[in-house]
């Protein structure tokens, strides 16, 4: 069974940074592109960003809001994936969820969630 | 403002049947065949129901069916059960400047 763990969420204020860990288990992580979404309270879903594998190059992609303040890296020995946040918004806040998906698919297929972890800002 | 968007609201009674529409624009739905649909009960994590615009994960009840035309993709949930009631939200991939884009969500009452 995947399983995925996020955390280090918390309460920050503006202009503050956080990083946020997420585990994973259940998959082979090394050939996983991994990705975070968010969502604030009572709002829809929105992608923040993705890593690709090493194998893929590693390459990363982000959303327009949050290009050139957050930065997405992976730990393949510990099977762990972070986002680093820089620049804190108030529109920023979020539950922020830890995504994967189906091999093949993994930019548009996300069938793995994280619980999720909050982040405030304020 | 979500790129893709979604009615906010939708009902049936139970047996049932609902479309949920997802309009998006020559970037996204228009240009990939790569939308994806997804469950959400309250205070839980989002549920893949359909990817590749028509293709079920395993496990996902063939209640649950997509389709596409143009720059619009539904969702069509027969048979509808209390179960059911839940946020909906469509996902595409995306040429414009953002990857991945979803829709606003629509809730389903049943």
């Amino acid at each position: 069974e995947v399983r995925l763990v996020e955390s280090g969420g918390g309460l920050v204020k503006p202009w503050g940074s956080l990083r946020l860990s997420c585990v994973a288990s259940g998959l082979t992580f090394s050939d996983a592109w991994m990705a975070w979404g968010r969502q604030a309270p009572g709002k829809g879903l929105e992608w923040v960003g993705r890593i690709k594998s090493k194998t893929s190059g590693e390459g990363t992609d982000y959303a327009a809001p949050v290009k050139g303040r957050f930065t997405i890296s992976r730990d393949d020995s510990k099977n762990t994936v972070y986002l680093q946040m820089k620049s804190l918004k108030i529109e920023d806040t979020a539950v922020y969820y830890c995504i994967t998906g189906i091999k093949g698919h993994y930019d548009d297929a996300f069938d793995m969630w994280g619980q999720g972890t909050l982040v405030t800002v304020s | 403002q979500s790129a893709l968007t979604q009615p906010a609201s939708v009902s049936g009674s139970p047996g049932q049947s609902i479309t949920i529409s997802c309009t998006g624009s020559g970037a996204d739905i228009g240009a990939y065949n790569y939308v994806a649909w997804y469950q959400q009960h309250p205070g839980k994590a989002p549920k893949l129901l359909i990817y590749e615009v028509t293709t079920r994960p395993s496990g996902i009840s063939t209640r649950f069916s997509g389709s596409k035309s143009g720059n619009t993709a539904s969702l069509t949930i027969s048979g509808l059960q209390a179960e059911d009631e839940a946020d909906y939200y469509c996902g595409s991939y995306s040429r414009g400047n953002t990857l991945v884009v979803f829709g606003g969500g629509t809730t389903l009452t049943v």
